[in-house]
């Protein structure tokens, strides 16, 4: 069973540039959450994707942006960037249903580390 | 809103030794769900244990154990003999019935000393 995968592992940016951020969720899962986690900080959430909509949203600029595809997979995009994007980016993936208040177990992919110059 | 808050920063320890870390969460729903991960150096956080507040019943799970008052609001996690392998940061997390984002705490980063 295929857990929580992401793409690309590590990148380099210039300010400026825009990013795309790939997460495939575990099997069987419909939701996609991504966090943003500053060294030495907790994970931040982002935003969290079901059926192909945004469903909930943290403190994050309308630079960050995202989507889900058919097949649950999901990904993150950020225009403009800011030294202060580097970051560990974590993709969680969960079963949560129509509902989504059940508190449901997120599952982590090995992240994305951004360094913006 | 709602906030987790892990009061120790790091926390060093020998081998064998137990060791307890601590989480401190704020809500105000009455139906929540708390969360204990480990994040090794390659960064992958690590799922440990997920509890909802209608169940107050402490947890053993091997080396683990977890201990949940309502009364204090505190949700901590206990460590038995502890090995080089336990070395990591420690986040405890929280998730409410009208939210399913997670809120994290600042993470106890864990060191095991041989």
């Amino acid at each position: 069973d295929a857990g929580v995968t992401q793409s690309p592992t590590h990148l380099i940016k210039t300010r400026g540039q825009q990013v795309t951020l790939r997460c495939s969720p575990k099997s069987g899962h419909d939701t996609v959450s991504w966090y943003q986690q500053a060294l030495g900080q907790g994970p931040q959430f982002i935003f969290q994707y079901y059926e192909e909509e945004e469903r909930q949203r943290g403190n994050f600029p309308d630079r960050f942006s995202g989507h889900q595809f058919p097949n649950y997979s999901s990904e993150l995009n950020v225009n403009a960037l800011l030294l202060g994007d580097s970051a560990l980016y974590l993709c969680a993936s969960s079963l949560e249903g129509a509902g989504g208040l059940n508190g449901e177990t997120q599952y982590f992919g090995p992240g994305t580390r951004l360094l913006v110059l | 809103a709602q906030k987790v808050t892990q009061a120790q920063t790091e926390i060093s320890v020998v081998e064998k030794e137990d060791v307890t870390l601590d989480c401190v969460y704020e809500t105000r729903d009455t139906t929540y769900y708390l969360f204990w991960y480990k994040q090794p150096p390659s960064g992958e956080l690590v799922f440990l244990i997920r509890r909802n507040s209608f169940d107050e019943q402490n947890e053993i799970s091997g080396r683990y154990s977890w201990n949940f008052q309502k009364s204090t609001s505190s949700f901590n996690f206990t460590i038995t003999a502890s090995q080089v392998v336990d070395s990591a940061v420690y986040f405890c997390a929280l998730s409410t019935g009208a939210n399913s984002k997670l809120t994290f705490g600042k993470g106890i980063t864990l060191s095991v000393r041989p």
